[in-house]
């Protein structure tokens, strides 16, 4: 079945360290989509990325898609104690469901 | 964007009985779905709540356990069905127009005792 794998899946971090999470598919990605889950929360999407090799920037966070659409990636700079959560990569895989990946659960050492 | 309020956002329940959780969306959307996500793990995807037609089952789900309604764009429901410990879990919709961003709704908390 159509899988997204992500690692790793828990990050620990001393505030202030940089921090990625990385999403593998082992077929072409439609789309990309990464969201956040807050500890007691739902999924807040984050953005979304559609093609090859494409980088977007949210102020610290740096998303990539990977030039064969088959992975990507999500950079924080300077974690801060607010960057806390579990980040899920996502993607359609040309069909109207989303399928969610393992997730990275991001802990923040102050 | 739009605005998912889901309820209720936690309850606890007796084996055997049923528990019926809304999602209400302040706006219209094309499609509605529901989730079940074990505390610490990612989203396995329930069904496709369809508007006007019987819902679409992912493998493991079925209508019976999990009867899902969705009489128009902006409103649905999940009831879990003859309840087992085993479906203690954290249920969430969502909505979103195709090949956009989802948005959630806060999520039930069910434990079953």
């Amino acid at each position: 079945g159509q899988q997204v794998m992500q690692i790793p899946q828990y990050q620990h971090v001393q505030e202030g360290e940089d921090f990625t999470t990385y999403c593998n598919s082992s077929t072409t990605l439609s789309n990309i989509q990464w969201y956040k889950q807050r500890p007691g929360g739902h999924p807040v999407f984050l953005i979304q990325l559609v093609k090859s090799g494409e980088v977007k920037k949210q102020k610290r966070l740096t998303f990539q898609f990977g030039e064969a659409k088959k992975n990507s990636s999500l950079h924080i700079t300077a974690t801060q104690t607010t960057d806390v959560g579990t980040y899920f990569c996502a993607s359609n895989f040309g069909n109207e469901k989303l399928t969610f990946g393992t997730g990275t659960r991001l802990t923040i050492i102050p | 964007s739009a605005v998912i309020s889901q309820k209720p956002s936690r309850d606890i329940c007796q084996r055997g009985t049923s528990l019926t959780i809304q999602c209400q969306v302040d706006s219209q959307v094309t499609m509605m779905f529901w989730y079940r996500q074990q505390p610490g793990q990612s989203l396995t995807l329930i069904a496709t709540a369809n508007q006007g037609s019987e819902a679409t089952y992912e493998s493991g789900f079925v209508i019976d356990k999990f009867p899902i309604s969705r009489p128009n764009l902006t409103f649905s429901t999940l009831t879990v069905s003859n309840m087992s410990p085993e479906d203690s879990s954290i249920y969430l919709c969502s909505a979103e127009e195709f090949g956009t961003e989802a948005f959630f709704g806060q999520g039930t908390r069910l434990t079953v005792v």
